[in-house]
């Protein structure tokens, strides 16, 4: 049972032109959720995160939106450069505790491409 | 301030045999977790673990196990390797569990 889901494998974007990731989740339960960049053999990169008590969520080139009544959230890459060609994770957490959260669950990504 | 070391970066093993790899967390980091990266499947959460104990264990055979110690480095072990054990093995650290994390570059494993 996936908590997580990213329902599009691939996205091919113009330069210049904005992508949009989407991730859904399940569990209502998530309070906290990121997304992480990753190219070929490196390890994920931290790129931005949300807490549920927000909607929106801005850094730079990178804005994160979530709307928890529909469980999804959508990052945002404006203007997408061709650097940005690579696979995009969501993850999310719960709240286990005051100042305790649960292990990060990841989607299965969604590779972005990014054409000159 | 040095990132998230993992050892070694690439492995070849046989069926049937054992192997360990190795994480040293960021300096600080008291949170670390495994994760397998196979085509098609995402990440795939192992096991977390934090102050040496394990907390939180994903959906993975008896036959991956793993350990930190006091230090905060992590080892994780997997026996009786099978081919389907083939994948990148990523490491995350974080200072408080399930907040940002900071992944190593991963070993890749095969097993022929």
């Amino acid at each position: 049972d996936q908590q997580v889901k990213q329902n599009s494998p691939s996205l091919s974007v113009q330069e210049g032109r904005i992508s949009i990731l989407n991730c859904d989740y399940t569990n209502s339960m998530f309070d906290y959720f990121l997304w992480y960049k990753k190219y070929p053999a490196e390890g994920p990169t931290f790129l931005i995160s949300i807490s549920s008590i927000k909607d929106k969520n801005e850094d730079g080139r990178f804005t994160v939106f979530l709307n928890k009544s529909a469980k999804h959230l959508s990052l945002h890459i404006v203007p997408s450069q061709p650097g940005d060609s690579a696979v995009y994770f969501c993850a999310a957490s719960v709240e286990l505790s005051v100042g305790s959260q649960g292990n990060l669950i990841f989607g299965k990504g969604t590779k972005l491409s990014v054409k000159p | 301030k040095a990132g998230v070391t993992q050892t070694p970066r690439y492995l070849i093993k046989t069926r049937g045999q054992q192997v360990t790899l190795s994480c040293s967390p960021i300096s600080g980091h008291r949170s670390v977790s495994w994760y397998q990266q196979t085509p098609g499947q995402g990440l795939q959460f192992l096991f977390e673990y934090f102050s040496e104990t394990q907390r939180n264990k994903g959906n993975f055979p008896g036959r991956f196990s793993g350990r930190q110690f006091s230090n905060s480095r992590s080892e994780m072990n997997v026996s009786t390797l099978e081919l389907g054990d083939s994948a990148l093995y990523l490491c995350a650290s974080s200072y408080n569990r399930g907040t940002e994390a900071f992944f190593g570059q991963g070993t890749r494993l095969t097993v022929v």
